[in-house]
C-alpha cells in the first residue's frame, strides 16, 4: 500500500523559514517523479513543484520561484520542500504526491504564515 | 500557463440522477506522445483529493464505473451516473501535459 506522510508544517512569521518532509512507502521511491500540491483555507488545488526521479529536473510555480526547493533524498524515501521568505499567501495545507499526474496523495500538513 | 475552466462551479443533483462537469483547456492537452494528461479528482469535505480519472478516460483501481471521463483535445466532460450520498464534494480537473500542471477551479456537487 502507498503511503505518503507529510511533517514539518506549522506557524513561522512572515520573511520565516520552513522545511517539509514527505516520508513515501510501500512503492519504489525512485521510480517516481514526485510532486508538492498546496490548497489555502477554503480554496482550491495548487501544483507548487515536482522533481524528477534522480532530481536532475525539477518545477516550480512562478509564485514560489526563487524562494521554495524542492529536493528528495532516495537513500531514505524521502521527499522535501524548503520554504524561504514565506508570505501570508503561502498559508496553504501542503500535499505530498506521487508522479507530476499526483496519483497517490498524502495526508498534508498545515502551514500558517502570520505575525 | 495552461488555464483549465471548470463549469457548472456548483451543481446540486438529486440522488440517483446523473451529473455531469466539463473542464475546457486553454491549450490542447495532446502530448508530444500522443498521451492526453487530463486527471480528475475527487475531495470528500475533510479528506485529502483522490485521482479518480487519468489520461481522459481510465479510472483507478476501486473507483466505481458510475464515474466516468471523455473527451479530447481541450474539451473533457466527467460524469456521475446515479449520484450516491458518498459522491458529495468537490471535483477537480487537472492537466499534465504542460508546466506548471495546472487545476481547475473545482466544481462542487452537493445534493438536493
Amino acid at each position: 500500500e502507498v503511503q505518503l506522510v507529510e511533517s514539518g508544517g506549522g506557524l513561522v512569521q512572515p520573511g520565516g523559514s520552513l522545511r517539509l518532509s514527505c516520508a513515501a512507502s510501500g512503492f519504489t521511491f525512485t521510480s517516481y517523479w514526485m510532486t508538492w500540491v498546496r490548497q489555502a483555507p477554503e480554496k482550491g488545488l495548487e501544483w507548487v513543484a515536482s522533481i524528477k526521479e534522480d532530481g536532475s529536473e525539477k518545477y516550480y510555480v512562478d509564485s514560489v520561484k526563487g524562494r521554495f526547493t524542492i529536493s528528495r533524498d532516495n537513500a531514505k524515501n524521502s521527499l522535501h520542500l524548503q520554504m524561504n521568505s514565506l508570505r501570508a499567501e503561502d498559508t496553504a495545507v501542503y500535499y505530498c504526491a506521487r508522479e507530476t499526474n499526483t496519483r497517490d496523495w498524502g495526508q498534508g500538513t498545515l502551514v500558517t504564515v502570520s505575525s | 500557463e495552461v488555464v483549465m475552466t471548470q463549469s457548472p462551479l456548483s451543481l446540486p443533483v438529486t440522488l440517483g440522477q446523473s451529473a455531469s462537469i466539463s473542464c475546457r483547456s486553454s491549450q490542447s492537452l495532446v502530448q508530444s506522445d500522443g498521451n492526453t494528461y487530463l486527471n480528475w479528482f475527487q475531495q470528500r469535505p475533510g479528506q485529502s483529493p483522490r485521482r479518480l480519472i487519468y489520461k481522459v478516460s481510465n479510472r483507478e483501481s476501486g473507483v466505481p464505473d458510475r464515474f466516468s471521463g471523455s473527451g479530447s483535445g481541450t474539451d473533457f466532460t466527467l460524469k456521475i451516473s446515479r449520484v450516491e450520498a458518498e459522491d458529495v464534494g468537490v471535483y477537480y480537473c487537472m492537466q499534465g501535459t504542460h508546466w506548471p500542471r495546472t487545476f481547475g477551479q473545482g466544481t462542487k456537487v452537493e445534493i438536493k
